[in-house]
């Protein structure tokens, strides 16, 4: 059974610069996530996903942040115009549908903006 | 709003030792799930336990076991005859609620370290 996957697994920009982060969630699940970690805390969450509809956004998800799963399969985050105070540890994960599942993380994102 | 306090920042103990980690909740649901992760050095979050709060039969799986007590809104953890692979980041977390958001809030998480 796969898990999870991110890609990339680092990713290092400049401020100003635009990136984007990749999701693949366990093919069974059509319930996807995303979290936000800083050091020292705990995940944040972002944004969800239940098949191609993004259901909800948390307050954390600004303006700049805009994240698709456009055939219901894998997703995509996409940070525009980055600054430092995004730097931080993006978490993916994937679920059942009922919400009240398990969610299973991937291995995350680590951004780090200079 | 959720709120889950894991007051223990950092606990350090001799391996083989008992170690138990606290988590608090405040919700307003009256029914829910509340879960445990762990994550390691390497960074992902692994899945440990969920249990719903219908539910207060402590579980145990192993050498860890888990305490629920609905009364206190507590949910503490305990590793028995803690091993070094056991060193990592352990989280609470519990789902949101209203507006049909189903993301998890997490404590700021319990950093245990085990000493060989």
């Amino acid at each position: 059974d796969t898990g999870v996957s991110q890609d990339p697994r680092h990713k290092i920009t400049k401020r100003g610069q635009n990136v984007t982060f990749r999701c693949d969630p366990i093919s069974e699940h059509n319930r996807l996530y995303w979290y936000r970690q800083t050091l020292g805390q705990g995940p944040e969450f972002l944004t969800y996903f239940q098949n191609e509809a993004q259901l909800e956004k948390s307050r954390l998800l600004s303006d700049r942040f805009s994240a698709e799963r456009p055939k219901g399969s894998f997703s995509t985050l996409e940070i525009q115009r980055t600054e430092q105070g995004d730097s931080a540890m993006y978490l993916c994960a994937s679920s059942f549908t009922s919400g009240k599942e398990t969610q299973y993380f991937g291995p995350g994102t680590r951004l780090l903006v200079l | 709003a959720q709120k889950v306090t894991q007051a223990q920042t950092e606990i350090s103990v001799v391996e083989k030792e008992d170690v138990t980690l606290d988590c608090v909740y405040e919700t307003r649901d009256t029914t829910y799930y509340l879960f445990w992760y762990k994550q390691p050095p390497s960074g992902e979050l692994v899945f440990l336990i969920r249990r719903n709060s219908f539910d207060e039969q402590n579980e145990i799986s192993g050498r860890y076991s888990w305490n629920f007590q609905k009364s206190t809104s507590s949910f503490n953890f305990t590793i028995t005859a803690s091993q070094v692979v056991d060193s990592a980041v352990y989280f609470c977390a519990l789902p949101n609620s209203g507006g049909g958001a189903d993301g998890l809030t997490f404590g700021k998480g319990t950093h245990l370290i085990i000493q060989p």
